[in-house]
């Protein structure tokens, strides 16, 4: 099975900061990815899908990239919600993996 | 608005059977295919099952495949998860979740407590 590996484990940044975070796939899984961010006590929310796709209605600080084994997610000038909890997962075939996620938190 | 209302958590004895409901709204259900995805406590997501938008194909990570079984019911709108033997480790908040592209929408969550 594809195994996604995701990393940092976690950062601190500050407001106004970019941030990259980065997933990666243990086989080809071409433009097969999206990603989700997760706050406490709330349901995940699909922020890209087929690695660069901005989902409905997310801010276009959000931006996500790749192909094959390796993508990114982008979030330019990070605001205060952005602190959260960010998935990657494979998708349009089965097993839908996850990522264990990147926890960003705001200095 | 789409709306998914999940349901039939709570605590249960290893070994012991429970299932899940999912009650769809605001789209057409039954153009869809759907998943379960649970989160331990203070864990990552776990995808669990998926089913095609008519039940006519079914999907499930190793560590459920002959426990669990995932079903719908179009003409209710509504998803199901069907979890028998259940163990310690299976205890999380389980969502369900309308595919498209990505889990576009996901419910709530119901919690899943498996100890004796």
């Amino acid at each position: 099975n594809i195994v996604m590996t995701q990393s940092p484990k976690s950062m601190s940044i500050s407001v106004g900061d970019r941030v990259t975070m980065n997933c990666k796939a243990s086989q080809n899984v071409y433009n097969n990815i999206a990603w989700y961010q997760q706050k406490p006590g709330q349901s995940p929310k699909l922020l890209v899908y087929y690695a660069s796709n901005r989902y409905n209605g997310v801010p276009d600080r959000f931006t996500g990239s790749g192909y094959g084994t390796d993508f990114t997610l982008t979030i330019n000038s990070v605001q205060a919600e952005d602190a959260a909890f960010y998935y990657c997962q494979r998708i349009y075939n089965s097993p839908y993996t996850f990522g264990a996620g990147t926890k960003l938190e705001l200095k | 608005e789409v709306q998914l209302v999940e349901s039939g958590g709570g605590l249960v004895q290893p070994g012991r059977s429970m299932k899940l409901s999912c009650a769809a709204s605001g789209f057409t259900f039954s153009s869809f295919a759907m998943a379960w995805v649970r989160q331990a406590p203070t864990k990552g997501l776990e995808w669990v099952a998926s089913i095609s938008y008519d039940g006519g194909n079914t999907y499930y990570r190793d560590s459920v495949k002959g426990r669990f079984t995932i079903s719908r019911d179009n003409a209710k709108s509504s998803l199901y998860l069907q979890m028998d033997s259940l163990r310690s480790e299976d205890t999380s908040t389980y969502y369900c979740a309308k595919q498209l592209g990505g889990f576009a929408y996901w419910g709530q969550g119901t919690l899943v407590t498996v100890s004796s």
